[in-house]
């Protein structure tokens, strides 16, 4: 256990919708990550906060966006979902000085 | 640009065999870290091993280690002793510091099957 948590598990929707996935970082954990993992594109950066505030975008479309709260939980919010939305996200945690970013269980995204 | 290099798509080791997983690497920046993460067929991520660019020791924890030959760009992962649990995807990733940002970039994989 990595002490990442992610909600929900798994999410099936249709094509236009809106989902929200949650994170919740290692206890202290300031940086939060956002991956995408998909057959076609690997594992990819999606975008970066640390304290609340975004730090980096990889590519992440502009249908989709984020948030870091005050209590460090981050929010990734992907609207306007199409077929090729399906795929893995994961959220990732950093503190401190550690090198290591640690892995939520993720997110399986099914768009119909 | 920075990038990620694994060329084994898929492995074969017998139980309590040592393997070595393959990763190169590239990049312009002087400091930068190495990673290998293992998913199993569940999905999550699990990180296993860190080397640092500066790190003068190969790194190792447990039955991974980490043999890192900076000259070449390689950072080739060696499992000792494999047992049937290490069945999996295995990820050779590299941490940059660029633009403000410590993302992971990620090679594509080497899958690894451990039979009996």
């Amino acid at each position: 256990d990595s002490g990442v948590t992610q909600t929900p598990k798994h999410l099936i929707t249709a094509t236009g919708q809106r989902v929200t996935l949650r994170c919740s970082p290692r206890s202290g954990d300031l940086s939060v990550y956002w991956y995408q993992q998909s057959l076609d594109q690997g594992l990819q950066f999606l975008i970066q906060y640390y304290n609340g505030e975004e730090r980096a975008k990889g590519n992440i479309l502009e249908r989709f966006s984020a948030q870091q709260f005050p209590d460090l939980h981050s929010e990734l919010n992907l609207s306007s979902l199409e077929l090729g939305d399906s795929a893995l996200y994961f959220c990732a945690s950093r503190g401190g000085e550690g090198e290591t970013q640690y892995f939520g269980p993720g997110t399986r995204l099914l768009v119909l | 640009a920075q990038k990620i290099t694994q060329t084994q798509p898929g492995m074969f080791v017998q139980e309590k065999e040592a393997v070595t997983l393959d990763c190169t690497y590239d990049t312009s920046d002087q400091s930068y870290g190495l990673f290998w993460y293992k998913q199993p067929s569940s999905g999550e991520m699990i990180f296993l091993i860190y080397q640092g660019s500066y790190d003068e020791q190969n790194a190792t924890e447990g039955r991974y280690s980490l043999n890192f030959q900076k000259a070449r760009k390689s950072a080739n992962l060696v499992i000792s002793a494999s047992q049937l649990g290490d069945s999996a995807m295995y990820f050779c990733a590299m941490r940059g510091r660029s633009y403000n940002t410590d993302k992971l970039i990620f090679g594509t994989g080497t899958r690894l099957q451990v039979f009996p």
